[in-house]
């Protein structure tokens, strides 16, 4: 596609269920993040992937977030027993995936919403 | 964690001045790049400055680097009402980039 697609724009989930929210980068891209925004905050840090492995998953917060990218391609980030902390925008975005990081490719995020 | 932080928080003008945001980060880099996010959007690239670059132009958009000071800052010319948005500094490395908090600008018709 001509941008970057997330699914679903909204997601609103009761506390303890499972999610899954998908990416599907621009065409071409070996790179792809996962960030997580808060209202009123910056862009936070979850993972990245060069290619199908993840290069850097230091930001995810604990173990029921994973995040996979089995073809290189889409990536699904997914989320067990959903807490209401877990309520924010999830942004993903691609880039050519240079050794040195450049523009990054926003898609609209996902909110998600845990009641 | 976010490395940035951006000055200042909230910043609200006329039309036709000039805006001012700040960013000061932490540790070393390879680039630094400016993002601008519309309320309910995704981020939007504006510019990118290397390490080894002072100053750079893009249109109305005036960005500097500092790196002894670790600190860049992002000139708007001549702000439009479709400026209003928030703004936000980015560092980048080999990998990820790290957001700071953002200045949210406001441009008054």
């Amino acid at each position: 596609g001509a941008g970057v697609s997330q699914t679903p724009s909204n997601k609103v989930t009761e506390k303890g269920k499972y999610v899954e929210l998908r990416c599907d980068p621009i065409s071409g891209h070996t790179a792809l993040y996962w960030y997580r925004q808060s209202l009123g905050q910056g862009p936070e840090f979850l993972i990245y992937f060069q290619g199908t492995g993840a290069a850097d998953d230091s930001g995810l917060p604990n173990d029921r977030f994973f995040a996979v990218r089995p073809e290189g391609s889409v990536s699904t980030l997914k989320i067990q027993r959903t807490e209401r902390g877990d309520s924010a925008v999830y942004l993903c975005a691609s880039s050519l995936g240079q050794r040195n990081t450049g523009e990054l490719f926003f898609g609209e995020g996902s909110r998600l919403t845990v009641l | 964690s976010q490395q940035g932080e951006e000055d200042p928080q909230a910043l609200s003008i006329q039309e036709g001045e000039n805006a001012t945001m700040n960013c000061s980060y932490k540790t070393s880099i390879n680039n630094l790049q400016w993002y601008r996010q519309n309320s309910g959007r995704g981020l939007v690239h504006l510019i990118l400055i290397r390490s080894n670059e002072r100053e750079k132009h893009s249109g109305r958009l005036r960005v500097t680097l500092d790196t002894s000071k670790k600190s860049s800052s992002l000139l708007i010319t001549a702000s439009r009402a479709a400026d209003t948005a928030s703004y936000f500094c980015a560092t980048g490395g080999t990998g990820k980039l790290i957001f700071g908090q953002g200045t949210t600008l406001q441009v008054k018709p």
